[in-house]
């Protein structure tokens, strides 16, 4: 088993650029979700999903969009990159939402200039 | 308002000694994960506790709800515990987790 495979794992755009984040998992979870983390931040929730063709917002949702076409993959679109969304990405799935184990992406750190 | 503390947010010992890192939280939960973040960015779950304790290894979680108080125990301290360990809690109205910032422990040698 793989477990959840994010990619790429370093990425830099140009102000404005448009991009995608690609998460697969192949544990058959329903729950994904995708975090960004800042220096001295806490994880925070981008969107989720609790199953193909279900998404929701999470508590930063602005400039982000995600669908879930398939129970394996739950890809996160940067619309028009800003120099704010400078961040480490993860993606994360469990069985669902109450799980006792979460599984994460290794991560994709992302400059925007 | 951070609704998940963690402490200390740094934390340097010798290989060895017992450490404690401590996590608060405000908010009714149903659940805590306890989580390591290693060097290179990776973030594997220890633990998720709703009451009392578990242990893995040289790991220990407890949780005290009435308090909204954790702890993460580890004992014999070793430098490959040198790592990020994070907190979160799991909200009890939508399963939401609300994550703490994280400490970073150092074990030297």
């Amino acid at each position: 088993n793989a477990g959840v495979t994010q990619t790429p794992k370093f990425q830099v755009l140009k102000t404005g650029q448009s991009m995608t984040l690609q998460c697969a998992q192949d544990m058959n979870h329903e729950y994904m979700s995708w975090y960004r983390q800042d220096p001295g931040m806490g994880l925070r929730l981008i969107h989720y999903s609790v199953g193909a063709g279900i998404t929701d917002q999470g508590e930063v949702p602005n400039g982000y969009n995600v669908s879930r076409s398939t129970t394996e993959d739950f890809p996160l679109r940067l619309l028009s990159a800003a120099p704010s969304q400078t961040s480490v990405y993860f993606c994360a799935s469990s069985q669902d939402r109450a799980d006792e184990k979460l599984f994460f992406g290794s991560g994709t750190q992302l400059s925007v200039l | 308002k951070n609704e998940v503390e963690q402490s200390p947010q740094n934390l340097t010992a010798q290989e060895g000694e017992f450490i404690t890192i401590n996590c608060s939280y405000s908010v009714g939960i149903s659940a805590l994960h306890w989580l390591q973040q290693h060097p290179g960015g990776g973030i594997v779950s220890l633990f998720m506790l709703s009451s009392g304790k578990k242990k893995h290894g040289r790991l220990i979680a407890t949780i005290n709800i009435q308090e909204k108080h954790s702890s993460l125990h580890i004992t014999a301290s070793h430098p490959r515990d040198s790592a990020v360990y994070i907190c979160a809690a799991c909200w009890r109205s939508n399963y939401q987790l609300i994550w703490g910032a994280g400490t970073k422990l150092i074990i030297k040698p």
